[in-house]
Formats: C-alpha cells, sequence, structure tokens
C-alpha cells in the first residue's frame, strides 16, 4: 500500500529563517509526486509535479527536490504570507483500480512569524 | 470556468437525512476526483471519474455513498442517511487528462458538510 509521511507535523520560523520540509515516500512505480499549499477553510492549491530523482522546481522562495525515497520542500527567507498547510501527494502508475489516485500525507503545518 | 467550482460551500443536515455535493470542473478536464478531509486527518481519496465512468469506487467508505458524472462535466456526491462521522469537508478535484497520461490536479473550495 502507497505511503506518504511528512515532518515534522508542525514548523514555527522567524521572518526569513529559512528551512525544509520533508516527504517520505513508499509508492512502486512513482508517476509523479505532488505538493500542494492548503488555506485555512480552502482547497489545496497546486505547488509542483516532480517526476524522477535528481529533478528540481523552484518558484518564488520554494524550492522542490525529489529522490527515490523523498522529496523535500525548501523554504528560503520565507514571510508570514507563506504561513499554510504544505501537503505531498504521490501518484502510482494507472491500470487495475489504481487510476491515478493521489494518496496524500498528514501534512505540515507552517507558521511564520514577523 | 476558471476553476473547479463546488456547491454548497457549507451544509448542515440532520442526521439521517440525505445531502447532495455538486462539483463543477474545469471546462475540458476530463478527470474528476472526489476526496475527503476530516479534522486533522489528511486527504482520503472517495472516487475518481473518466469521463461519466467510475473505473476507481475505492475509497467510498460504505453504499451510503455513491456518485454521478453527467456530460463528462458537473459531478454530484450525493450521502444518503447520514451520520456524524460523516462530517467532513468534502474536496472535488478535474485534472484534463487521466489514467496513462493523468497530469496534476486542481481543486475545489470544498464543501463543509456538518452532521447533527
Amino acid at each position: 500500500e502507497d505511503q506518504v509521511t511528512q515532518s515534522p507535523e508542525a514548523l514555527r520560523l522567524q521572518e526569513g529563517e529559512s528551512s525544509s520540509l520533508n516527504c517520505s515516500y513508499t509508492v512502486s512505480g512513482l508517476r509523479g509526486l505532488f505538493w500542494y499549499r492548503q488555506d485555512p477553510g480552502k482547497g489545496p492549491e497546486f505547488l509542483f509535479t516532480l517526476y524522477s530523482a535528481g529533478e528540481e522546481k523552484e518558484k518564488e522562495r520554494l524550492k522542490a527536490t525529489l529522490t527515490k525515497k523523498e522529496s523535500f520542500l525548501h523554504i528560503t527567507a520565507p514571510k508570514p504570507e507563506d504561513s499554510a498547510t504544505y501537503l505531498c501527494a504521490v501518484r502510482r502508475p494507472s491500470g487495475g483500480t489504481s487510476y491515478g489516485k493521489l494518496t496524500f500525507g498528514q501534512g505540515t503545518i507552517l507558521t511564520v512569524h514577523p | 470556468g476558471a476553476g473547479v467550482s463546488q456547491s454548497p460551500s457549507n451544509k448542515v443536515t440532520e442526521k439521517g437525512k440525505d445531502v447532495e455535493l455538486r462539483c463543477d470542473p474545469i471546462s475540458g478536464h476530463t478527470a474528476l476526483y472526489w476526496y475527503r478531509q476530516s479534522l486533522g486527518q489528511g486527504l482520503e481519496f472517495l472516487i475518481y471519474f473518466q469521463g461519466n465512468s467510475a473505473p476507481d469506487k475505492s475509497g467510498l467508505p460504505s453504499d451510503r455513498f455513491s456518485a454521478e458524472r453527467t456530460g463528462g462535466s458537473v459531478s454530484t456526491l450525493t450521502i444518503q442517511r447520514t451520520q456524524q462521522e460523516d462530517s467532513a469537508v468534502y474536496l472535488c478535484a478535474s485534472s484534463l487528462r487521466g489514467g496513462i497520461m493523468n497530469t496534476e490536479a486542481f481543486f475545489g473550495q470544498g464543501t463543509r458538510l456538518t452532521v447533527v
């Protein structure tokens, strides 16, 4: 069974204090690792898709990286508006009943203090 | 529309009543997913549609839950005889393609269901 574990559960940073969030996964034949941001009371907002080990993607202060067992979301010089829950999800190959559904981790709640 | 639209945004219902939740996906998106997010929990997969058919219903928790999609567009999730444990945020997502060529999924704002 696919498993996704995110750590830490919660992270409190001062504005400008860079850090990383971790997403460890177990899936047979990864067909994409996805990062989403979720603000309170809203649906998840798509950030990145990574497909192969060594791949990196950047957007503003965020950079996502991928290895064969885990992904990191690096936050450089965060601002209070980066406060949100960050969700990681994996997609396994299609076939049988696994038609590309996403399996999500529990998320990391990030709080950035001014 | 510009994004995935869900209605209602909030629904309070009495235990034992039936409820219908609606999802309008992004125009042209062939794949549609329903997820459930309970308080303090991660997102739980419910069902996947490709066009109007549902090749994966493995996440539906009981036979009280059903879903349909018509015209390759709007989807309705129906919960019969609601129970208090059905209280959660129900999220819908759509992606341009599903199956082998699946792409990233975009989520709606969700419907917060409260069963009292």
